[in-house]
């Protein structure tokens, strides 16, 4: 559970307003980080990959970055409809093996 | 068509009984999971199928048992269930299995288990 931090737990904003979460990792070995959005009741959907420090990748209001050791989750400008649990998750490779860990999540709320 | 499923949505029970939560997914992925989400959200994989074959069984009471009929199916079996059992259930599958690539999970909608 320590792999993988994610913060604030809650955010906020209100529309139109942009901000950012954050996905910070301490253990090494980095081989992909992934961002998920969760609806109430349902189950993670997938976002995006980020394979190595620098990348970007860009959806609609969303963009996600990756450095060494964290990884951001811009939304610009967002709605109400953009309220969900977003939930980072990283795929390691260690000296036990591959192993995947999800972030206890970010909970956003987009207020009209 | 819902790319992975799980049934039942819900489930409620008595302590010590068995159940079952099955899961089928269309995607023609080769790896299939089972994942705890905890009452905190925190999600945790539990087990990871590759091909009908277990290749990831974390510290998980061995009252727990999957089971992989073919590579679309991963079911849960739980013996003896625990007031600690209650949480959501998500399986999920991906295109390749850890070791062998980096690929994005699949999540099902989850089965809400709790136990009284």
């Amino acid at each position: 559970e320590d792999q993988v931090t994610q913060s604030p737990e809650a955010l906020r904003l209100q529309e139109g307003e942009s901000s950012s979460l954050n996905c910070s990792y301490t253990v090494s070995g980095l081989r992909g980080l992934f961002w998920y959005r969760q609806d109430p009741g349902k189950g993670p959907e997938f976002l995006f990959t980020l394979y190595s420090a620098g990348e970007e990748k860009e959806k609609e209001r969303l963009k996600a970055t990756l450095t060494k050791k964290e990884s951001f989750l811009h939304i610009t400008a967002p709605k109400p409809e953009d309220s969900a649990t977003y939930l980072c998750a990283v795929h390691l490779l260690t000296n036990t093996g591959n192993q995947f860990y999800f972030g206890t999540g970010t909970s956003l709320t987009v207020i009209p | 068509d819902t790319a992975v499923s799980q049934t039942p949505k819900y489930l409620v029970t008595q302590m010590g009984n068995d159940k079952s939560i099955k899961c089928e997914q269309n995607l023609g992925h080769d790896t299939m999971y089972w994942y705890k989400q905890d009452s905190k959200k925190f999600l945790k994989i539990m087990f990871s199928y590759n091909n009908k074959e277990l290749i990831i069984n974390e510290t998980v009471p061995n009252r727990f048992s999957p089971k992989s009929p073919d590579k679309a199916h991963l079911n849960l079996h739980i013996n003896s269930l625990e007031l600690g059992d209650s949480a959501v259930y998500f399986c999920a599958s991906s295109r390749a299995a850890l070791g062998q690539g980096i690929s994005p999970q699949h999540f099902g909608d989850g089965t809400r288990l709790s136990i009284l």
